[in-house]
């Protein structure tokens, strides 16, 4: 099982829909959760902490499930420029060393 | 914002060369990181660095790697003999409390 799984789509969604992303990690011990936005070619950059009592950040909103090792990202009002790669990644451990997924892929059209 | 910076953008070499990878962390942050990333694939661990000294590295960050901070500000990736398969975008990345911020990247091409 893969450390980090994310389904890598794309996902073709027009302006204004609402879309979301789900995750899910193998390691229990895992203790930080973020999702972070990647555009090509270009460095990832973070969106937004995931807490377990969930949390939101304007348009965006992620959600935890320890149970369940699941993540959550939903992002409403989709704008053109949310189109990116978004990655799920898990802390792991006291080195602090970060694991990714593969990354889901939006793209939002006119 | 503070940033992350690294140099230079693009190194080509050829296979068996040394090339040095170099970051400029945010300045209070106290851990450091490098990643990479082979074109079409994920972002991959490669190795940490806290209080001056490597601790916790991946399987990739094998002898031939090295990164050493040789002054308050720099913080250097070494590659000692190229192969091929180093070719990626190498992620340099910094954290003071949660959530790490990488730099722009290096990408190397290997020939």
């Amino acid at each position: 099982r893969k450390e980090v799984e994310q389904d890598p789509g794309p996902f073709n969604v027009p302006e204004g829909a609402t879309v979301a992303f789900n995750c899910t990690y193998s390691n229990s011990a895992s203790q930080s959760f973020f999702w972070y936005r990647q555009d090509c070619r270009k460095e990832p950059k973070l969106l937004m902490s995931v807490y377990s009592s969930g949390n939101e950040d304007g348009r965006f909103t992620a959600q935890l499930n320890r149970a369940s090792q699941y993540i959550s990202l939903l992002i409403r009002d989709s704008k053109l420029s949310d189109s990116a790669t978004y990655l799920c990644v898990v802390n792991t451990g006291g080195g602090n060393k970060l694991t990714f997924g593969t990354g889901t892929q939006l793209k939002v059209e006119l | 914002e503070p940033e992350v910076t690294q140099t230079p953008s693009h190194q080509v070499t050829q296979m068996g060369q040394e090339v040095i990878l170099r970051c400029v962390p945010i300045s209070n942050h106290l851990y450091f990181y490098w990643y990479r990333q082979i074109l079409g694939q994920k972002v991959e661990f490669l190795v940490s660095f806290y209080n001056n000294e490597i601790s916790e590295k991946s399987e990739i960050f094998d002898d031939q790697f090295s990164v050493e901070r040789p002054d308050g500000s720099n913080f250097t990736l070494k590659i000692r003999s190229t192969k091929l398969e180093d070719s990626a975008m190498y992620f340099c990345a910094s954290r003071a409390g949660t959530g790490s911020t990488f730099g722009p990247g290096t990408r190397l091409l290997v020939l």
